[in-house]
Formats: structure tokens, C-alpha cells, sequence
């Protein structure tokens, strides 16, 4: 079946750290690829998607995630973290072909130390 | 609304009884989703619908779980007969449904379900 992993459960960081969360995923067809954000109280939000073109792509707050084909992965990123970065991530892919359903990696917990 | 909404934000039942947990598309969007964020099973997808299409209830647990979507927007998950198990964050999601573009999927706040 088709799965997402995410490397790491929990990560802590102090601030102006650099980030880099892992995503692997198990589909060789087209996929969609996302990175979502949970804000302690807060609802999912997308940080950035990956459909197609440039394999870097940029997202909010100065995120990044690189797409490598070759290895099923779409790892996120940021040179360097804010307190306010603290939060939950969750990687996600859509297969397309079959529907739009999201198919979520387990989260990783990050927290920033002031 | 801008945004996708749910109702209530909150339901705490007992065992045994029927809920039903609604959810309010981003108007326009075609495609409703809902989904369930639990503690130790993260976020699993339950039911899908596109458009008039029938809908992908591959993610449905049990039978006790059911769906509908009246007239293309509103949605009602209903759980009958919760267990303790089905505690958890249910979450709803739409999308423009149309082109490449549409697969991104705009999430609610959830409702969050304790059964006693």
C-alpha cells in the first residue's frame, strides 16, 4: 500500500537553527506533494506544494522543500527557525489515480527553544 | 464563508449514541473531503466526494460511519453507535476539484469528538 514517512517524531531546535525535516514517500506514478502546518490550537494550513517544474520550491514563512524523484522524497527546509515555528508539520501526496485523497506521513513535532 | 467551517467545534457523547458532525465547503469548491486525526494513528482519510460522482468511502473504519453531501455542498459525517475509539479530530476539506491546480485541499478547524 501506498505510505508516507516522515524520519523524525519529534525534533527540538533553539532558535536560528536550520531545519530539515524528512519525507519519503512509496508511489512510482505522478504524485502531488505537500507540506502542511498545525499551529498549537490552530487548523492545517499548506506551507507549500510541489505539482510540477522546478523541484525547489518556496513556501510561506521561508520554507522550502526539495522534490528528488529518484528518491521519493520531499524534504523541508528552512536555514533558519523562529520560536513561532513551533508547531506540528505533516507531509502529504495525492495519487492521481486515485482521487484526491490525501495520504498524510505520521507528523513531526517541532519545537523551538527561545 | 472564506473558509471551510464545521459545526460543532466540539461534541462530547457516551457510548453507545449517534453523532453527526457537518462541514461547510469553501462555496464553488466540487470536491469534499473528511478526515480523522487521532492520537497514535495521525490523519487517515475516511470518504471522498467529487462532484454528482459516488463517493470514495474506502476510508470508512466500519459500517457504523456514513456520509452524505446534499445538493453538492453542505456534508454530514454521522457515526452511529460511537465508541470509545472514535475519539478523535474529524476534519474537513475541500477543493476546487478542477485541473492540477485543484488537488490542494483547504482544511477546517475540526470538530473534536469525546466519547464517554
Amino acid at each position: 500500500a501506498q505510505s508516507v514517512s516522515q524520519h523524525n517524531h519529534h525534533v527540538i531546535l533553539s532558535e536560528a537553527a536550520s531545519l530539515e525535516l524528512g519525507c519519503n514517500y512509496s508511489y512510482g506514478g505522478t504524485v502531488n506533494l505537500f507540506w502542511y502546518v498545525q499551529y498549537p490550537g490552530q487548523h492545517l494550513q499548506l506551507l507549500l506544494k510541489y505539482f510540477s517544474g522546478d523541484p525547489l520550491v518556496k513556501g510561506i514563512k521561508g520554507f522550502e522543500a526539495e522534490f528528488i524523484k529518484s528518491k521519493f522524497s520531499f524534504n523541508l527546509r528552512k536555514p533558519s527557525v523562529q520560536w513561532s515555528d513551533t508547531a506540528e508539520y505533516f507531509c502529504a501526496v495525492i495519487l492521481y489515480n486515485q482521487g484526491g485523497k490525501l495520504i498524510f506521513g505520521q507528523g513531526t513535532e517541532l519545537s523551538v527553544k527561545p | 464563508g472564506a473558509g471551510v467551517s464545521q459545526s460543532p467545534s466540539n461534541k462530547v457523547t457516551e457510548k453507545g449514541k449517534d453523532v453527526e458532525l457537518r462541514c461547510d465547503p469553501i462555496s464553488g469548491h466540487t470536491a469534499l473531503y473528511w478526515y480523522r486525526q487521532s492520537l497514535g494513528q495521525g490523519l487517515e482519510f475516511l470518504i471522498y466526494f467529487q462532484g454528482n460522482s459516488a463517493p470514495d468511502k474506502s476510508g470508512l473504519p466500519s459500517d457504523r460511519f456514513s456520509a452524505e453531501r446534499t445538493g453538492g455542498s453542505v456534508s454530514t459525517l454521522t457515526i452511529q453507535r460511537t465508541q470509545q475509539e472514535d475519539s478523535a479530530v474529524y476534519l474537513c476539506a475541500s477543493s476546487s476539484g478542477q485541473g492540477a491546480m485543484g488537488n490542494e485541499q483547504f482544511f477546517g478547524p475540526g470538530t473534536r469528538l469525546t466519547v464517554l
